[in-house]
């Protein structure tokens, strides 16, 4: 019944060591969203994908980089993580047809960074 | 998008309704309001949508003024496993564009015995 995976649920890395978090949805959506939330914040939107189409928020910084090599697949690239990127990461899709059409959630990638 | 305002925290009884505040004043004509919640370390998850109308699911039901300058979530009977951070959002919504969410502070709902 799962329709927005992401794997691992627990991901340790070290500074400055690059890293991948991965999503998989079922539900056919054709936009996926990265989200960034830091402890005790609100979720904060990194890029999203509509399609094929990147698309980056103004303050996103450059260490963060998204691929999605199929409508099914999407990843998080942090090229070289530092203290301050640890957080969870929530992976989204929602479907761009239909007016008021909602986004549905992963359960989210919990990143430390040593 | 509009920016929302909402009370930081909220106590309710079990079995109680709880009602959610939420304050959009300067909410377009075009814009829509979204309530999702998120129970610890989980995802948000989607609760209810509306433009003018009061809306009602199997989950909740919101009740947006005539001006739509606020909102109220209403959890007709909160359990236990509604204990969560509420968030409103408010925000236009086309077709064949990507529904960009923007959070706020949310409201942390704590649903007691």
């Amino acid at each position: 019944d799962a329709m927005v995976i992401q794997n691992p649920r627990y991901q340790v890395t070290q500074f400055g060591k690059p890293v991948t978090l991965s999503c998989s949805q079922t539900l056919n959506h054709n936009v996926m969203y990265w989200y960034q939330q830091k402890s005790s914040q609100a979720p904060k939107l990194l890029f999203h994908y509509y399609d094929k189409d990147f698309n980056n928020e103004a303050d996103t910084p450059d260490n963060f980089q998204s691929r999605r090599p199929n409508t099914s697949f999407c990843f998080l690239d942090i090229r070289s993580p530092g203290l301050g990127d640890a957080a969870m990461y929530l992976c989204a899709t929602s479907r761009a047809l239909a007016v008021g059409e909602t986004q549905y959630f992963g359960p989210g990638t919990r990143l430390l960074v040593l | 998008d509009a920016k929302t305002t909402q009370p930081p925290s909220m106590d309710c009884a079990e079995g109680r309704a709880a009602n959610l505040p939420c304050n959009h004043s300067t909410i377009s004509g075009n814009e829509y309001v979204y309530w999702y919640r998120q129970i610890h370390s989980q995802g948000p998850q989607y609760i209810i949508h509306g433009l003018k109308n009061n809306e009602t699911n199997e989950m909740a039901s919101l009740i947006i003024t005539e001006d739509r300058k606020s909102s109220t979530l209403i959890l007709p009977h909160a359990t236990l496993r509604d204990t969560a951070v509420y968030y409103c959002i408010v925000r236009v919504a086309h077709t064949g564009t990507a529904s960009k969410l923007t959070f706020g502070t949310g409201t942390r709902l704590q649903v007691t015995l």
